[in-house]
């Protein structure tokens, strides 16, 4: 298992713009998945991409992955309010079974 | 269906105490892992148990156990607790161990330890 690295920390943006988050890890992966976490509660699966794609789209979330870069990121449009929460990306690592969780993005969407 | 419930919803305990924490997951599924998450240190994983087996474990203290039973339901328990130990703790189900599963995340539990 290994953990994903998300940058920025923090981002804080205007209603209607792009949020882009990112995510680095280290090792070989299966597939990488992103979570939503809204204050204080559960997360909630977003996007699972597999390690022989590129791009994903789900509704306003576009998610790429490179693992030549051994990167990921997601892409939220046209921003709302209601996508204020911190966000996690999580690499299953080919060796291992358990998905290992990053410090995570916080997003703030400002009406 | 039903998703991941965990009970109780909060909870306030003195140093020194034990507490379990309880989490069912969603019908059919096998595996359970659990997270602790506190402000500073992220979320941060515990242990993962699969068909009543400890599969996984993190990097926590042995005051920190688990178990699993027959009918996939875990309970999470800590003894001695510490004032480090106040985080909210969750619980994911998965299916199965198959790789390319997601997991399903109860509200979790709110432990404030005094």
């Amino acid at each position: 298992s290994q953990q994903g690295e998300e940058d920025p920390q923090a981002l804080s943006i205007q209603e209607g713009e792009n949020a882009t988050m990112n995510c680095s890890y280290k090792t070989s992966i299966n597939n990488l998945q992103w979570y939503r976490q809204n204050s204080g509660r559960g997360l909630v699966h977003l996007i699972l991409i597999r390690s022989n794609e590129r791009e994903k789209h789900s509704g306003r979330l576009r998610v790429t992955l490179d693992t030549s870069k051994k990167s990921s990121s997601l892409l939220i449009t046209a921003s709302r309010a209601a996508d204020t929460a911190s966000y996690f990306c999580a690499p299953l690592g080919t060796g291992g079974f358990k998905t290992i969780f990053g410090a995570g993005t916080r997003l703030f969407v400002k009406a | 269906k039903a998703g991941v419930t965990q009970t109780p919803r909060y909870l306030i305990k003195t140093r020194g105490q034990q507490v379990t924490l309880s989490c069912s997951p969603i019908s059919g599924h096998r595996s359970v892992s659990w997270y602790q998450q506190t402000p500073g240190q992220g979320l941060q994983f515990l242990f993962e148990y699969f068909s009543e087996t400890q599969r996984n474990k993190g990097n926590f203290p042995g005051r920190f156990s688990g178990r699993q039973f027959s009918n996939s339901r875990s309970e999470m328990n800590v003894s001695t607790l510490e004032l480090g130990d106040s985080a909210l703790y969750l619980c994911a189900s998965e299916k199965d161990g198959a790789i390319n599963n997601e997991q399903y995340f109860g509200p979790g539990t709110r432990l404030t330890v005094t």
